[in-house]
């Protein structure tokens, strides 16, 4: 079965940061591409990075560029996500997806809440 | 970066009567990268067609998806109660995935 598993969400004030992680089973994790999508509460869903799977192509959406920073461990069937000054408007549920059909996401783990406030 | 506009924002309809869900893209979408999801309350989204037309395994028949170009369309054809629940379509181009605001499929 294949598990993705994220963690690290919190509260944070703005201008703070923020390391998220996604633990993955089930699958061969070093053969996938892998990318985070975030929703904000309400929201429609919002891809926000993707990294290839020897991390040697990597793209950010302009809301991230220059703030995040998307990286894997396929040693630790892992990925990860280095949130940096942080935005109100970061606040949602981000979660890590990955496919390979035609550029869609067939496997989404459960998300984890990022909540950006004072 | 192209821009999905799906519509109607709210179709409310019976269970057993057919949904059609529309997706405008800004731009030619392409190499038929184009996806529909549903999402309900809570949970994760969950992929039910790529590439225009192509249902995941496990995804019943009653879901199909069609259309070109800058249009295109899901449609289910009669309603099951687990139906109801928000689906978004979502495509990709140049580096960059963008999803629709989403179409809410609530019970009448």
């Amino acid at each position: 079965e294949v598990r993705l598993v994220e963690s690290g969400g919190n509260l944070v004030q703005p201008g703070g940061s923020l390391r998220l992680s996604c633990a993955t089973s089930g699958f061969t994790f070093r053969d996938f591409s892998m990318d985070w999508v975030r929703q904000a509460p309400g929201k429609r869903l919002e891809w926000i990075s993707h990294i290839s799977t020897g991390s040697n192509t990597i793209y950010y959406a302009d809301s991230v560029r220059g703030r995040f920073t998307i990286s894997r461990d396929n040693a630790e069937n892992s990925l990860y996500l280095q949130m940096n000054s942080l935005r109100d408007e970061d606040t949602g549920v981000y979660y890590c997806a990955s496919g390979f059909l035609d550029n869609s996401f067939n496997y989404w783990g459960q998300g984890t809440l990022v909540t950006v406030s004072s | 970066e192209i821009v999905l506009t799906q519509s109607p924002g709210t179709l409310s309809l019976s269970p057993g009567e057919r949904a059609t869900l529309s997706c405008r893209a800004s731009q030619r979408v392409t190499d038929n990268q184009l996806a529909w999801y549903q999402q309900k309350s809570g949970q994760a989204p969950r992929l039910l067609i790529y590439g225009i037309s192509k249902r995941i395994a496990g995804i019943p028949d009653r879901f199909s998806g069609s259309g070109s170009g800058t249009d295109f369309t899901l449609s289910i054809s009669r309603l099951d109660p687990e139906d109801f629940a928000v689906y978004y379509c979502q495509q990709y181009d140049n580096s960059v995935w963008t999803f629709g605001q989403g179409t809410k499929v609530e019970i009448k």
